[in-house]
């Protein structure tokens, strides 16, 4: 299979910084992307990356290393709204798209 | 709106019966995934259709069945159900080199 690992949960304060890392087996590697979903709702796209490097998006950002296989999503001015799951998705050959655990991130007051 | 439509939204029913789920996935997109979330957990891959054509096995039942139709929406058969099954089945379509876009789900409860 191909794993995908990411921390269970995280804590944060609003308006601070956080770091959700995700790793996985690089055999394959076509693309990851990062979600978020809120509890009973369906996940959200946030970021794709294919190539090493950082996308920033506003308060998001993501960044790779296909040779490590490695990614990380940074939430920057956090906000209560950014409370949900994140979840780490990697496409790999065949155009399957596999989802880590998730990471749970509280942000707190 | 993500363009991916679920029905139905809810379904409650009894152990030891049969659902089919629906999912018509966004215009022009041949790939659809199929993810059970049960409460607390993360997306469970179960089954990936690409044109009509099974492309990927994840840890779905033998209880559970899939197909896409020419038309390329999806069913999702589960049967023989069991308290266990309860949860959030995911549907998910995707173009070439693009990401996926979800469906609202269906919250499957057996009783």
């Amino acid at each position: 299979g191909q794993n995908i690992d990411q921390p269970t949960e995280m804590t944060a304060t609003e308006g601070a910084i956080v770091q959700i890392n995700c790793t996985y087996q690089t055999s394959g590697f076509n693309g990851l992307f990062w979600y978020q979903q809120h509890a009973g709702e369906a996940p959200t796209f946030l970021s794709y990356n294919v190539l090493d490097g950082l996308e920033e998006k506003g308060r998001f950002s993501s960044f790779l290393s296909r040779s490590k296989g490695y990614s990380y999503l940074l939430l920057k001015e956090l906000q209560m709204k950014d409370s949900a799951s994140y979840l780490c998705a990697v496409k790999y050959a065949g155009n399957m798209l596999t989802f880590g655990g998730g990471t749970r991130l509280m942000v707190k007051p | 709106d993500s363009g991916v439509t679920q029905t139905p939204k809810h379904l409650i029913t009894a152990t030891g019966q049969r659902v089919t789920l629906r999912c018509s996935p966004r215009s022009g997109d041949l790939s659809v995934y199929w993810y059970q979330q049960s409460l607390d957990q993360g997306l469970q891959f179960l089954i990936q259709y690409y044109n009509g054509e099974e492309r990927a096995k994840g840890n779905i039942l033998e209880r559970f069945s899939a197909q896409q139709f020419p038309d390329l929406h999806s069913e999702l058969n589960l049967s023989s159900l069991e308290l266990g099954d309860s949860a959030l089945y995911f549907c998910a379509s995707q173009a070439v080199n693009t990401e996926a876009f979800f469906g609202q789900g269906t919250r499957l409860t057996v009783v």
